[in-house]
């Protein structure tokens, strides 16, 4: 069972926001700035689209954001596009020195 | 170019090993972390595990689920990450990618290998 909570599915029309939750303890999200964010689509490897919070690698669209407000981090896309419907991942580093992925969120462009 | 090769995936039974491989290339190995991350058929991701580079002295760190089974190492000299797996159970079945991160910590996993099948069944 996962130590991290994440809807198990977001949606939106073209052109919107939305934003994922992903909700852990002041023993992982709540302490730790080692949170990130991973897009998935069906059979390939996951991307990486969030690290750190709330950085950017290069290369991933400036219309993926990350903050963080507690025990709770989160992903917005704004502009929703149709190339954004994939699973979303969160993961956290933990007060154990291990790494923890979040249940996943599916999105889904209307 | 970072690339990440997995390979070593097999059909085992169940309480027997096997040894997966990350073969590393277009960075300097030695110098960063390296971690495994699984993915069962149908389900989302679970960290398996990860070494640190020499530096911060190459150790290691399970999560519980495979603590005690599996054992993770690299060669340095060869730019290969390894995934000894033992005691195999039938839950251990999924794609294992190894990972490399955005620095020289494992922190944020920034390529990925293509990931190599496991299937555990009698």
């Amino acid at each position: 069972q996962s130590a991290l909570t994440q809807p198990a599915s977001v949606s939106g029309s073209p052109g919107q926001s939305i934003t994922i939750p992903c909700t852990g303890t002041s023993s992982d999200v709540g302490v730790y700035n080692y949170v990130s964010w991973y897009q998935q689509h069906p059979g390939k490897a996951p991307k990486l689209m969030i690290y750190g919070v709330s950085n950017r690698p290069s290369g991933v669209s400036n219309r993926f954001s990350g903050s963080k407000s507690g025990n709770t981090a989160s992903l917005t896309i704004s502009g929703l596009q149709a190339e954004d419907e994939a699973d979303y991942f969160c993961n956290s580093y933990t007060s154990s020195s291990t790494y923890v992925f979040g249940p996943g969120t599916k999105v889904t462009v209307l | 170019e970072v690339q990440l090769v997995d390979s070593g995936g097999s059909l085992v039974q169940p309480g027997r090993s096997l040894r997966l491989s990350c073969s590393a290339s277009g960075f300097t190995f030695g110098d960063y972390a390296m971690s495994w991350v699984r993915q069962a058929p149908g389900k989302g991701l679970e960290w398996v595990g990860l070494i640190r580079n020499k530096a911060s002295g190459g150790t290691t760190e399970y999560a519980s689920s495979v603590k005690g089974r599996f054992t993770i190492s690299r060669d340095d000299s060869k730019s290969i990450a390894y995934l000894q797996m033992n005691s195999l159970k039938t839950e251990d079945t999924a794609v294992y990618y190894c990972t490399r991160g955005v620095g020289i910590s494992a922190a944020g996993s920034l390529y990925w290998g293509q990931g190599t099948l496991v299937t555990v069944s009698s």
